[in-house]
């Protein structure tokens, strides 16, 4: 009930295009949802975050789209561009006790080519 | 900008030796944590720690690894006898102030060390 479930594994797209990745959860508790992007040999770094009481938020190029009653969101890449290349996990945190850890969803590894 | 910092960037070590991974949290921020990733695989937390103890642990966080904040700055992760399957990318991060929900929840990960069990 942990488990973030993150789809697709891998995702080729040219520069423009909009990849989109979708991840998906059970645990109800749940109550904040990152984005990381990670490029080779380097730490997450943080994109975007929503709460589910958002259905959706853009930050420049990168919008999540969430739906609450299906426990699904997604990230969109619009006019994607070759420096976008990278991994880009969903994470969760349970709003339960003062802890922040988060669970990560297996990774989407995105590949814009010029 | 503000950064979390991690030292060795990689480390080898043979099987059953003592190895300790070193962080540098953001200034302000008051929660600490560790991740690994095994190669390829997905980032998983391993401890998060907070007011000088351990706030929770996973599974992987058995008795042979052990954190500590020896001074105002610093953040170590001790693996005490280390075994094949320790090898992986450890991942520090720290989250902010006591300033709202949104501080403590926003997580920032340093570089990570790579760590080479032989």
């Amino acid at each position: 009930q942990q488990q973030v479930k993150q789809s697709p594994q891998s995702l080729i797209v040219q520069k423009g295009g909009i990849p989109i990745i979708n991840c998906a959860y059970e645990n109800t508790a749940f109550d904040y949802f990152p984005w990381y992007q990670q490029f080779p040999g380097k730490g997450p770094a943080l994109l975007i975050a929503i709460r589910p009481d958002v259905s959706e938020k853009k930050e420049g190029r990168f919008t999540i789209s969430f739906n609450k009653s299906a426990k699904q969101f997604s990230l969109h890449i619009m006019d994607s561009q070759p420096g976008d290349s990278a991994t880009y996990f969903c994470a969760a945190k349970d709003s339960g006790g003062s802890n922040y850890k988060l669970t990560f969803g297996k990774g989407t590894l995105l590949t814009v080519n010029p | 900008e503000p950064e979390v910092t991690q030292t060795p960037s990689h480390q080898v070590t043979q099987m059953g030796q003592e190895v300790i991974l070193r962080c540098v949290p953001i200034s302000n921020h008051l929660y600490f944590y560790w991740y690994r990733q095994i190669l390829g695989q997905k980032v998983e937390f391993l401890v998060s720690f907070y007011n000088n103890e351990i706030s929770e642990k996973s599974e992987i966080f058995d008795d042979q690894f052990s954190v500590e904040r020896p001074d105002g700055s610093n953040f170590t992760l001790k693996i005490r006898s280390t075994k094949l399957e320790d090898s992986a990318m450890y991942f520090c991060a720290s989250s902010g102030p006591n300033r709202g929900q949104g501080a403590k929840e926003t997580q920032y990960f340093g570089p990570g060390t790579r760590l080479l069990v032989l």
